[in-house]
């Protein structure tokens, strides 16, 4: 059984820019989650997608938007990259309780 | 605003003894503790959890302790084995259904032979 896998692995924009970044869930769950994690943070709340609608959000500005397909699967997207956005991106995916997380993609933004 | 914290930026133990790990958090609506272990280049893995109705987890070589009147919980794994070395973070939500979890900083522990 695969469990949450996320791509990219790594990726290189620079300031300005747009990126989209992937997730697949674990088998059976039908919630994901997205946080990002800075360097020597721990990992920070952006959004939950349950049911192909955002079911709770964090604390970031609206150029973080995602989206949840009818598999399941997940996008997140960051417009207009800033500096500060260079970071890991974890996903994590769930049906009741414990969440489990995928390798991440680490974006850097030059 | 650091809702979840681990003062404890590393902690360094000898195999076979006991580590402990320390976080504390400052949200009296948090009601499910986790505790979740990251190795370079992997997401975080769970290890353990509890819920605020109890006091003690126990998994194997993990406990996890909480005290609720002084929103303190503690991880302490016996005996530490050199495999145990990782980043641990605690993390904190209000409700065990799957939730936003708040995280912790870390504690980068290192076990040594």
């Amino acid at each position: 059984d695969a469990g949450v896998t996320q791509s990219p692995t790594h990726l290189i924009k620079t300031r300005g820019q747009q990126v989209t970044l992937r997730c697949s869930p674990k088998s059976g769950h039908d919630t994901v989650s997205w946080y990002q994690q800075a360097l020597g943070q721990g990992p920070q709340f952006i959004f939950q997608y349950y049911e192909e609608e955002e079911r709770q959000r964090g604390n970031f500005p609206d150029r973080f938007s995602g989206h949840q397909f009818p598999n399941y699967s997940s996008e997140l997207n960051v417009n207009a990259l800033l500096l500060g956005d260079s970071a890991l991106y974890l996903c994590a995916s769930s049906v009741f309780g414990e969440q489990f997380f995928g390798p991440g993609t680490r974006l850097t933004v030059l | 605003d650091q809702q979840v914290k681990q003062n404890s930026p590393s902690l360094s133990v000898q195999e076979g003894r006991i580590s402990i790990l320390n976080c504390d958090y400052t949200n009296s609506m948090f009601d499910y503790f986790l505790w979740y272990k990251k190795y370079p280049a992997e997401g975080p893995t769970f290890l353990i959890s509890i819920s605020s109705i109890k006091d003690k987890n126990e998994d194997g070589r993990f406990t996890v302790f909480l005290n609720k009147s002084a929103k303190h919980l503690s991880l302490h794994i016996v005996p530490s084995q050199p495999g145990d070395s990782a980043v641990y973070f605690c993390a904190a939500s209000p409700s065990n259904s799957g939730y936003a979890l708040n995280f912790g900083k870390g504690t980068s522990l290192l076990v040594t032979p």
